[in-house]
Formats: structure tokens, C-alpha cells, sequence
């Protein structure tokens, strides 16, 4: 099974901020790398595809890259409603798997 | 518009079964592979299952594989998950999910809650 680390665990930012979060799967994936969002008592939405695709509907202000083994989440100016969980998750191969999230806060 | 709604949770007694269902509208849900995701409380999110548009390809987690079912009716454009022999681990919020055959889930359904205690 391929694991995926992301990092950090949890973040404190101010509104404005540039954030980056990290996923690193245990081997290589090639572009097959997804990132969601989730608030409080929500379900889960996607915001990029394919390590940088851009999700219909979602602010440009989201960013992916990254390839292989190595991929980042960039939020460009933290707006109040990006404060949630982000989530990676590899469709390389089954059995699926996400990274354990990392929680950004309100400093 | 496109929607998921999921239904079918509850309180089992450890050992039991339920049956979850995720009814489709929006969208020709027989052009879609479907998969169950869960998430226990306060924990990250865990795929469980997956199906294939026509339902003749189907893949488990190790951790449900013997006990769960996954189906779907497409006339009816629904997504099922059978679970037997519930166990306290899985206690959780289980989400129906649509992606296409590459695996990105790019519609969620609302959850619904699964608590296993005696």
C-alpha cells in the first residue's frame, strides 16, 4: 500500500498569509495527487486533481504542484473561510489512500 | 444539480449488519465509478470501497475486505454498502463519493453516521 505524509499536522496562520502544506507519498506517483478541504461537520471537497488541475469553482488563490513522490497545497493570501482540514490522497493505485490531514487555524 | 444523499445510518449492536444507500441525481450515474469513504470521529479520512460504472469490478480496503458488500443499481441510480459483522472500529461517518475511473472524488455526499456499541 502507498502511505502519504503530510506536513504539517497543524498550522496557525493570520489572514493574508502565504501557507504551504507538504504530502510525500512512499514511492512514486507520478502526477496522481489530489487535495480536499473540509470544515467542521462538512463533507469533503476537492479543490485540485491531478497535482496542479485546478478544480472547477475553486479561487485561484489554491495552488498544487509537484510530482513523483513530492507535492505542495499553496494557499497564495489566506482568506477567513480557508480555515479547515486539508487532506492529500493518491489515485495512483488501490487500495486509495489519503494523508492524515492538516488542520490550519486562525492565529 | 449534481447531488449524493446518503442514508441508512444508525446504532448496531457489535456483530450486526446494516445497509447503507446513496441515491444519485444530477448526473447519468451509470457513467460514474463510486466509492464509500469513512471518517471515525476526529480522525482523517479512510477509502473503504470502490465500484466500477457497470458494478463488474469491485475493490475493498484490507480492513473491511470479507465484510462489507458494495453494489449499485443503476436503474435506480443508487450506490449500496452492505456491513456485517460490525465492529466498534467501525464507528464512523461513511460518505458515498463520485469520481470518474481515474479515482478523484469530485462529488461528496452529506454522510451518514455508523455507531457499532453494545
Amino acid at each position: 500500500d502507498i502511505q502519504m505524509t503530510q506536513s504539517p499536522s497543524s498550522l496557525s496562520a493570520s489572514v493574508e498569509d502565504r501557507v504551504t502544506i507538504t504530502c510525500r507519498a512512499s514511492q512514486s506517483i507520478r502526477n496522481y495527487l489530489n487535495w480536499y478541504q473540509q470544515k467542521p461537520g462538512k463533507a469533503p471537497k476537492l479543490l485540485i486533481y491531478a497535482a496542479s488541475s485546478l478544480q472547477s469553482g475553486v479561487p485561484s488563490r489554491f495552488s498544487g504542484s509537484g510530482s513523483g513522490t513530492d507535492f505542495t497545497l499553496t494557499i497564495s493570501s489566506l482568506q477567513p473561510e480557508d480555515f479547515a482540514t486539508y487532506y492529500c490522497q493518491q489515485s495512483y493505485s488501490s487500495p486509495l489512500t489519503f494523508g492524515g490531514g492538516t488542520k490550519v487555524e486562525i492565529k | 444539480q449534481v447531488q449524493l444523499v446518503d442514508s441508512g445510518g444508525g446504532l448496531v449492536k457489535p456483530g450486526g449488519s446494516l445497509r447503507l444507500s446513496c441515491a444519485a441525481s444530477g448526473f447519468t450515474f451509470s457513467d460514474y465509478y463510486m466509492s464509500w469513504i469513512r471518517q471515525a470521529p476526529g480522525k482523517g479520512l479512510e477509502w473503504v470501497s470502490y465500484i466500477s460504472s457497470s458494478g463488474s469490478t469491485t475493490y475493498y480496503a484490507d480492513s473491511v475486505k470479507g465484510r462489507f458488500t458494495i453494489s449499485r443499481d443503476n436503474a435506480k441510480n443508487s450506490l449500496y454498502l452492505q456491513m456485517n459483522s460490525l465492529r466498534a472500529e467501525d464507528t464512523a461517518v461513511y460518505y458515498c463519493a463520485r469520481s470518474g475511473h481515474t479515482n478523484v472524488f469530485d462529488i461528496w455526499g452529506q454522510g451518514t453516521l455508523v455507531t457499532v456499541s453494545s
